[in-house]
């Protein structure tokens, strides 16, 4: 089965950088949109960013735009996100997950990586 | 951006009784709506999609329906391990927008 495991959460000071991976295996990772999703501690589910198959066309909440940048490696199975000027918003377990055939639905999940953003 | 708003926040029931979730947009979306359970300590898991579309493995028992602004969860019949979180997920718009939750809770 699909297999994706999220690394790189830690404890980061007001107005850091970070650096998210996930690493993919069991599917052909070359062929599916890739998805960050967060979820703010006891709060609910939010989109972060997504990319396409390609790499070629990348979106963002406003929340994050001009902060975050998505990416991927499709040779090495593997998705990222570069997180700067961290707020304590935002704070959260980030979960990366696999698109469907549609891209914009999330059929497979990592178990997540907690960003605490905090002096 | 498209607000989804689901009611009720909580909802006790027992087992063996059928939950009714609801999730309304804001403006249409179609039908290209999502459900996500989601299980304490856990990823979120999809449900239906496309509206009233089981994914893979998920049991008869969870179904879907509604177009447009409405949309429902139904789940026939409750089983212990149902009593969690419950998320609806649009995708016609960017960005996407998840509801707010709906806990279902023993009664």
């Amino acid at each position: 089965e699909v297999h994706l495991l999220e690394s790189g959460g830690t404890l980061v000071p007001p107005g850091g950088s970070l650096r998210l991976s996930c690493a993919a295996s069991r599917f052909t990772f070359s062929s599916y949109a890739m998805t960050w999703v967060r979820q703010a501690p006891g709060k609910g589910l939010e989109w972060v960013s997504t990319i396409s198959n390609s790499g070629g066309t990348t979106f963002y909440a406003d929340s994050v735009q001009g902060r975050f940048t998505i990416s991927r490696d499709n040779s090495k199975n593997t998705l990222h996100l570069q997180m700067n000027s961290l707020r304590a918003d935002d704070t959260a377990v980030y979960y990366c997950a696999k698109g469907t055939i549609a891209a914009r639905y999330f059929d497979f999940w990592g178990q997540g990586t907690l960003v605490t953003v905090s002096s | 951006e498209i607000v989804l708003t689901q009611s009720p926040a909580t909802l006790s029931l027992s087992p063996g009784e059928r939950a009714t979730l609801s999730c309304r947009a804001s403006q249409s979306v179609s039908g290209y709506l999502a459900w996500y359970q989601q299980k304490p300590g856990q990823a979120p898991r999809l449900l239906i999609y496309d509206a009233s579309n089981r994914a893979t493995g998920i049991p008869a028992r969870f179904s879907g329906s509604g177009s447009g602004t409405d949309f429902t969860l139904t789940i026939s019949s409750l089983e212990p391990e149902d009593f969690v979180v419950y998320y609806c997920q649009q995708r016609n718009n960017w960005p996407l927008t998840f509801g707010q939750g709906t806990r279902l809770e023993i009664k």
